[in-house]
């Protein structure tokens, strides 16, 4: 099955600076990769995804890109601030709606003020 | 986007008693959902699809007699831990994509199980 590794587990950044998530997976079949940010206590919250036909995608302050012959994304959020304090989750599919995710371990991002 | 709903948000239950948590699409019709759960301070792990109509399909280690799917319409699943013990308590999720065949998940916001 599918095995995503993400990096690093906690990193703490400057207001103002940027962040950086990396996740690895290890089926090449998976073409879906979402990142999710939950909230403590809250349901995981869709913020960017990307298909394995696309290497970069953009959606203001966040981004994402992915390298398929190397299998990894990462996540880049610019100018970060308090609210984006949260814990980040990368996941892996192959897609289709039929299957499920599976989920990397988890980031928590602090902002520092 | 899509509204995913669960109920209840959270529940209390002595060691040996059944739990039923209910999952629902709002606004769309979900042939397939999805069962997580997440431990504190953990990430999720995918327990089993739901599928309308059919049997759910488990992911490896996860007793099929103890959590029952049942996948009755279009816009319900449910979850029943059965017998449930303390190591039981977690954070259950649900979630369903939003048409068939894409792959974009909207999650459930989450049912907390304590067992005592």
């Amino acid at each position: 099955g599918e095995n995503v590794e993400q990096h690093p587990s906690t990193l703490s950044v400057q207001e103002g600076d940027s962040a950086v998530i990396k996740c690895t997976y290890s089926d090449s079949a998976s073409n879906y990769f979402p990142w999710y940010k939950q909230e403590l206590g809250k349901r995981p919250q869709l913020i960017i995804d990307i298909r394995s036909n696309v290497g970069e995608k953009k959606d203001q302050r966040i981004a994402v890109t992915l390298n398929k012959t190397a299998k990894h994304f990462s996540l880049h959020i610019t100018e970060t601030q308090p609210e984006d304090s949260a814990v980040y989750f990368c996941a892996a599919s192959d897609g289709g709606g039929a299957d499920g995710l599976t989920f990397g371990k988890g980031t928590h991002l602090i902002i520092q003020p | 986007g899509a509204v995913v709903s669960q109920h209840p948000s959270w529940v209390i239950c002595k060691s040996g008693t059944s739990v039923k948590i209910e999952c629902r699409s709002l606004d769309f019709q979900a042939t397939t959902m999805f069962w997580y759960r997440q431990f504190p301070k953990q990430s999720l792990m995918l327990m089993a699809t739901s599928n309308e109509g059919s049997k759910a399909t488990y992911e490896q280690g996860v007793e099929k007699d103890k959590f029952l799917i049942n996948h009755a319409s279009l816009t319900l699943s449910t979850l029943t831990v059965t017998s449930a013990h303390p190591e039981d308590s977690s954070f259950y999720i649900c979630s369903a994509p939003s048409a068939a065949g894409i792959e974009t998940q909207y999650f459930g916001p989450g049912t907390r199980l304590l067992v005592l």
